[in-house]
């Protein structure tokens, strides 16, 4: 079954304290992306990576990194998180468009 | 820069109404992609539906069906018969030429459909 899977689900945590979401596919995808969702604002993008070893920037990237070390794995990470990035954010992956997303991973800095 | 404008911030119909869901964009590509995702109460997105430019036909599937009209630049949405299943928030997104997935979405349409 083709799958996307993304932990933590939830998570609260406090201003400065890094943490990582971690997203893997099964679909062999080439192309994974992250997007955040904020009421109003619909899906941001904040970062996308086409290949392994090939990350760039979405229109939101400030204050995340992220890295694709192999093609299953394209993880998220907050080096210091702040309350501004209390959102819930999705892990997708697909081909020309049709994503598959992951099922959101919500998260609180306090 | 591309653009998704998704006016209908919310729409209530009684259920079996045919609705219709806007969608505008702006690109100065002169090929691109549109979608249509829909996100359930339950939180996942899901792929509905993608046109490339150079297809203007309307597409037809079930009691959904796709007004792309490129003079408008408008990619409209219709829900024929609509029941509450169909209640969900509806965003509508574009590509560029390559389809290389940096989707820039709307900010969606929350539809409730009332039984």
């Amino acid at each position: 079954e083709a799958q996307v899977t993304q932990n933590p689900r939830y998570l609260i945590t406090v201003t400065g304290k890094k943490l990582t979401v971690t997203c893997s596919q099964n679909m062999n995808h080439e192309y994974m992306s992250w997007y955040r969702q904020d009421p109003g604002l619909g899906l941001r993008q904040i970062y996308y990576s086409m290949n392994v070893e090939v990350t760039d920037k979405g229109d939101v990237p400030e204050g995340y990194k992220v890295s694709r070390k192999e093609k299953r794995n394209f993880p998220l990470i907050l080096e210091s998180p702040s309350p501004n990035q209390t959102s819930l954010y999705f892990c997708a992956t697909g081909t020309l468009g049709e994503l598959f997303f992951g099922e959101g991973s919500r998260l609180t800095v306090l | 820069a591309q653009k998704v404008t998704q006016a209908q911030t919310e729409i209530s119909v009684v259920e079996k109404e045919d609705v219709t869901l806007d969608c505008v964009y702006e690109t100065r590509d002169t090929t691109y992609y549109l979608f249509w995702y829909k996100q359930p109460p339950s939180g996942e997105l899901v792929f509905l539906i993608r046109r490339n430019s150079f297809d203007e036909q309307n597409e037809i599937s079930g009691r959904y069906s796709w007004n792309f009209q490129k003079s408008t630049s408008s990619f409209n949405f219709t829900i024929t018969a609509s029941q509450v299943v169909d209640s969900a928030v509806y965003f509508c997104a574009l590509s560029d030429i390559f389809g290389n997935e940096k989707l820039t979405f709307g900010t969606g349409t929350r539809l409730t459909i009332i039984p």
